[in-house]
């Protein structure tokens, strides 16, 4: 049930592009996007639902197409400040999974 | 407004001791979590509580027990602590339902001797 995310890890020089996939082989209803910085809690970015709608949070991007179970998370202009570990997630019912994670470390 | 607190923030058992961990939120939300963290494996839904005294289970509740007895509370009980259970713990609460947005709390960390 687990999605799964990829990469794994990438490493970004400041102001660089970066991508994260998210993929599930389950129906996507909606999705969630967390980032959680090393020794802290995850924070919530956005949710994405039905619709394949785009969502956007200051330089961070979303897009979600649920005919292909997939999410991706757009990071533009990369800052120090978006290290950290992404995670996307779905719920089914009342319950909730989270991916399998994706490191991102922003040098400058 | 403190949001989601947990307490204790670090533990140290030894195999076959028991202890509880507490989630408290004051936003009056219906829904709350417990999910574990291991290295590479992201996180886990433990048990889950849609209302006060409601529980379920989620993807991995062996060796876990859980009471919702208040709504701002929800406790996490290990009866007989063993290695494999030493991670770190979140809880989370979400207002409205499961598609919403999750507050966690800042996390325990428990390592079983």
């Amino acid at each position: 049930q687990q999605p799964v995310q990829s990469p794994q890890a990438v490493i970004l020089r400041e102001g660089e592009d970066a991508v994260i996939n998210c993929s599930s082989s389950k129906a996507l209803y909606s999705v969630h996007w967390y980032r959680q910085k090393h020794g802290e809690a995850p924070v919530f970015l956005m949710i994405l639902l039905k619709g394949g709608e785009q969502k956007g949070h200051d330089k961070i991007s979303a897009s979600f197409n649920e005919k292909k179970q997939q999410s991706s998370l757009y990071l533009t202009a990369s800052q120090l400040s978006y290290s950290g570990t992404y995670f996307c997630g779905t719920g089914t019912g009342n319950q909730f999974y989270f991916g399998t994670g994706t490191s991102l470390t922003v040098i400058p | 407004n403190a949001g989601v607190t947990q307490t204790p923030k670090f533990r140290v058992l030894k195999t076959g001791q028991s202890m509880t961990l507490l989630c408290a939120q004051d936003m009056n939300h219906e829904y709350m979590y417990w999910y574990r963290q291991d290295p590479g494996m992201g996180l886990r839904l433990i048990h889950y509580s849609v209302g006060e005294g409601t529980t379920a289970k989620g993807e991995v509740p062996d060796g876990y027990n859980v009471s919702r007895l208040k709504k701002q509370n929800f406790l996490l009980g290990l009866e007989s602590a063993a290695p494999s259970q030493t991670s770190v713990y979140f809880c989370a609460s979400i207002a409205g339902f499961s598609y919403n947005e999750q507050f966690f709390g800042p996390g325990t960390r428990l390592t079983v001797l």
